[in-house]
């Protein structure tokens, strides 16, 4: 089976734009989670999607949001990006969620200036 | 919510020493532990995992226990290789749960020299 994969792997944007980014999980899982990874602040949760529905949200501010598709493809989006969001966003896929292992996407590097 | 604290943040090693790495956790709710290795520049990958209902899992290298009572687990890697070179970060989760949250600890990394 393909990997977890997202798009873009890299982007640059300046402060006040916002910004989507994309997640493909493996075939057959339905659950997605995205995590933000700075060197400070490590991995921290975002939030998980199951069957197109927000199951669980993390501590983040009500500029991040996602959505899930049908296909369980998953898109997060940062509103009025800050220069403090500059971050790697990846994003973990799971057959349900429960207590299973999440396999990581290669990740989407962002950069704001 | 979950609070996950590992030790040490760098470690380094002589290619064949044993290295461990400590984490604590504290929600006594969680019962799913897995490891994850990342290389500079690549993906968070999952190296082991364990469950509440077991103490000590191996693979080869690679053990992992758990002392639910300490609420702590640990990594044990033996007779390491400069391969093993990366930051590992340990995680705890509340399965069975309706939802999957890994929460993180910050990670170690670890340095074998040859």
């Amino acid at each position: 089976k393909a990997g977890v994969t997202q798009t873009p792997r890299y982007l640059i944007k300046t402060r006040g734009q916002q910004v989507t980014l994309s997640c493909s999980p493996i075939s057959g899982h339905r659950s997605v989670s995205w995590y933000q990874q700075t060197p400070g602040q490590g991995l921290q949760f975002l939030f998980e999607y199951f069957s197109e529905t927000q199951r669980n949200k993390g501590n983040f501010p009500g500029r991040f949001s996602g959505r899930q598709f049908s296909n369980s493809r998953s898109e997060m989006n940062v509103s009025t990006l800050e220069l403090g969001d500059s971050a790697l966003y990846l994003c973990a896929s799971s057959q349900d969620g429960q207590g299973e292992t999440q396999y990581f996407g290669p990740g989407t590097r962002l950069l704001v200036l | 919510g979950e609070n996950v604290e590992q030790h040490p943040s760098t470690l380094s090693v002589q290619e064949g020493d044993s290295a461990v790495i400590k984490c604590t956790y504290s929600d006594s709710a969680s019962n799913y532990f897995p490891w994850y290795k990342q290389e500079l520049g690549k993906r968070p990958q999952l190296i082991i995992d364990i469950r509440s209902n077991v103490g000590e899992k191996k693979d080869q290298r690679i053990a992992v226990t758990l002392n639910k009572t300490a609420k702590h687990f640990s990594l044990h890697i033996t007779e390491t290789q400069p391969e093993d070179s990366a930051v590992y970060f340990c995680a705890a989760s509340q399965g069975n749960s309706g939802y999957s949250t890994l929460t993180f600890g910050k990670g170690t990394m670890l340095l074998v020299s040859p």
